[in-house]
């Protein structure tokens, strides 16, 4: 089973920054396999990344995913207020699929 | 417009059965596979397994072979999780969600189903 972690567990920032989460897995993910998901509190999460660069549809293009292997990043380019908010990826390259524990991304 | 509707907060006892359901609309339900996603209290995603409806294909992750079951209904593009005798750790929110075609990712979701049990 391929293990996900992602960096930091909490990062706090201001409307307008930058944002860079990290998800390193245990092992190579097959085909850049993975894909990045937003969990705001009391909701279901939402498809951000596949393919560990491709922007699923309505999703803005501050959102961006890059990396390949066994490390890849979400980049934020600048914060919204309504971008705050939980962030997990999942690798779908091998099964069992698996996710990361989760970045938390604070209002600073 | 794709849909997947969830049934209703459970509130069960230690011991008990549990059948909670995913109704899909707006595609053609026998021919994706539905996830089935747990998220305990103030947790992290778990991916629980799959299923597909159209043969009744079956993946559990290991973490939850045995412990759970997957079904459907095609009749009524309904899909079930069911536990024959739930325990206190399986309190927490079940999401079922549509893995896109040919692939491993979700791209749409129910609102969840909230699941507490307590003696």
């Amino acid at each position: 089973e391929i293990v996900l972690t992602q960096s930091p567990g909490t990062l706090s920032l201001s409307p307008g920054e930058r944002a860079t989460l990290s998800c390193r897995a245990s092992q190579s993910v097959s085909s850049n396999y993975l894909a990045w998901y937003q969990q705001k509190p009391g909701q279901a999460p939402r498809l951000l990344i596949y393919g560990a660069s491709s922007r699923a549809t309505g999703i803005p293009d501050r959102f961006s995913g890059s990396g390949s292997g066994t490390d890849f990043t979400l980049t934020i380019s600048r914060l919204e207020p309504e971008d705050f908010a939980v962030y997990y990826c999942q690798q779908y390259g091998s099964s069992p699929r698996t996710f990361g524990q989760g970045t938390k991304l604070e209002i600073k | 417009e794709v849909q997947l509707v969830q049934s209703g907060a459970e509130l069960k006892k230690p011991g008990e059965s549990l059948k909670i359901s995913c109704k899909g609309s707006g595609y053609n339900f026998p021919a994706y596979w539905i996830v089935w996603v747990r998220q305990m209290p103030g947790k992290g995603l778990e991916w629980m397994g799959i299923f597909y409806p159209g043969d009744s294909d079956t993946r559990y992750s290991p973490s939850f072979q045995g412990q759970v079951t997957f079904s459907a209904d095609k009749s009524i593009s309904t899909a079930y999780l069911q536990w024959s005798s739930l325990k206190a750790s399986d309190t927490a929110i079940y999401y079922c969600a549509r893995q896109v075609a040919y692939s491993g990712y979700m791209a749409y979701w129910g609102q969840g189903t909230l699941v507490t049990v307590s003696s």
